[in-house]
């Protein structure tokens, strides 16, 4: 999982209720990524973030925010207006615009009941 | 718009022979590829990417993946699998000449190697 940090690795949370899931990451990459995991959908793009202050909203951003005010750092908030929270939440970087891999964080598996 | 489609949801192979997860992908311009494998619980982890060049491209693990244009495909393989393969393995497209750096990923494909 290399240099990309969420933490924590489990979280439960009650329906109503505001989460924000961490992401550090220590390889100085430029650009990070938000996705959520369902069984059986893949992967898709929450929110993207290219340099710090800065980023855009993908596929399914409704219900959530995020915030960049540090090249290391990329946390995402869950908020109550997320219909359906409960997923797995996966952080990722790349490096420089001539990388185009990106690094993925182990990922937080959130419940909201 | 970008796509890419793993056709296979499940692939049962047994171990010491060869493993074909399958993709193809749409995309407006020239397709940046890439293969992930994602283990229960776990991030997902790189395996191997083609970007230009040859058409066989080599990743870890052994494993080596070839790009078709022509039939828009980039199939994952390996030629002897292994019980430590079982995983979920994802493909991804990125369309360079859209604006924006991320990837498009498949549904996954669940590889099942048995002893």
């Amino acid at each position: 999982d290399g240099g990309i940090t969420q933490s924590p690795k489990y979280l439960f949370r009650k329906e109503g209720q505001n989460v924000t899931l961490s992401c550090e990451q220590n390889l100085n990459h430029d650009a990070m990524y938000w996705y959520r995991q369902d069984p059986g959908q893949g992967l898709r793009l929450i929110y993207y973030s290219q340099i710090v202050n800065d980023f855009q909203k993908g596929d399914i951003a409704e219900g959530y925010s995020v915030s960049r005010e540090k090249k290391e750092s990329f946390p995402l908030t869950v908020t109550s207006a997320q219909k359906n929270p409960t997923a797995f939440y996966l952080c990722a970087s790349r490096g420089t615009a001539r990388t185009y891999e990106q690094y993925f964080g182990p990922g937080t598996r959130l419940t909201v009941t | 718009a970008q796509s890419v489609a793993q056709p296979e949801d499940q692939v049962n192979v047994a171990e010491g022979n060869p493993l074909t997860v399958k993709c193809t992908y749409s995309v407006s311009g020239n397709p940046y590829l890439f293969w992930y494998v994602q283990y229960p619980n776990r991030g997902l982890q790189f395996l191997l990417k083609y970007i230009t060049g040859d058409n066989l491209v080599k990743g870890s693990y052994g494993f080596e993946a070839e790009f078709n244009k022509s039939q828009t495909s980039f199939h994952l393989k390996k030629p002897s699998a292994l019980v430590s393969d079982s995983a979920l393995y994802f493909c991804a497209v990125r369309d360079p000449d859209q604006a924006g750096t991320a990837l498009i990923f498949g549904k996954g494909t669940t590889l099942s190697v048995s002893s």
